[in-house]
């Protein structure tokens, strides 16, 4: 029951704005889309999540789409260490506090220098 | 914040046992939940403690079961190992309070079936 699609690789020049885009067409008006990125099968780490509106913080952008069927995580100057796998996640409500995240394949990102 | 810490790293087991995987919860967080994931995959969902009790479940059999204790502490228990159990297994905790939240991972385990 996958929720998001995402390209199976991407490449960045270090110091250039990485733009990694995700489909999320059958989103509920509920669900939250978060990104987290993973290295070297370490544990998942959050970047941002969002509903509706755009959202910024240290590390990364999130753009959301008004009709909220796609977004794109933005890493405003990627650097060689941002070199992870990028996953676009839906959180799918359940029963009273059973939120579950429902994690896509991801988008492999490669910066080179 | 102390983050969330699992143990063991790495375990092998062999078909047919058991196996307990623990994971204590970042400091202040009220839920739990657990992931698998197989080689080259992302993370599935197999169930969340909420104040202790189950409250989700993902498509995963009984032999998968869970606790999680009042210190918000939890363990995942998988009887009767099957070869494609073999996989990181990854604990989150969260802190539950309306609907805008986010997820600390831990590092997991990996668990190997022979």
């Amino acid at each position: 029951d996958a929720k998001t699609t995402q390209p199976p690789s991407m490449d960045c020049a270090e110091g250039r704005a990485a733009n990694l885009p995700c489909n999320h067409s059958t989103i509920s008006g509920n669900e939250y889309v978060y990104w987290y990125r993973q290295i070297h099968s370490q544990g998942p780490q959050y970047i941002i999540h969002g509903l509706k509106n755009n959202e910024t913080n240290e590390m990364a952008s999130l753009i959301i789409t008004e009709d909220r069927k796609s977004s794109t995580l933005i890493l405003p100057h990627a650097t060689l260490r941002d070199t992870a796998v990028y996953y676009c996640i839906v959180r799918v409500e359940g029963s009273s506090n059973t939120g579950k995240l429902i994690f896509g394949q991801g988008t492999t990102l490669q910066v080179k220098p | 914040e102390t983050g969330v810490t699992q143990s063991p790293t790495h375990l092998i087991k062999t078909r047919g046992q058991q196996v307990t995987l623990r994971c204590s919860s970042q400091s202040g967080h009220n839920t739990v939940s657990w992931y698998q994931q197989a080689l080259g995959q992302g993370p599935q969902f197999i169930f969340q403690y909420y104040r202790e009790e189950e409250n989700g479940r993902g498509n995963f059999p009984p032999r998968f079961s869970g606790l999680q204790f009042p210190n918000y502490s939890s363990e995942l228990n998988v009887n009767a190992l099957e070869l494609d159990d073999s996989a990181l297994y990854l604990c989150a905790s969260s802190f539950v309070q309306g609907a805008d939240y986010g997820y600390t991972f831990g590092s997991g385990t990996r668990l190997t079936v022979v």
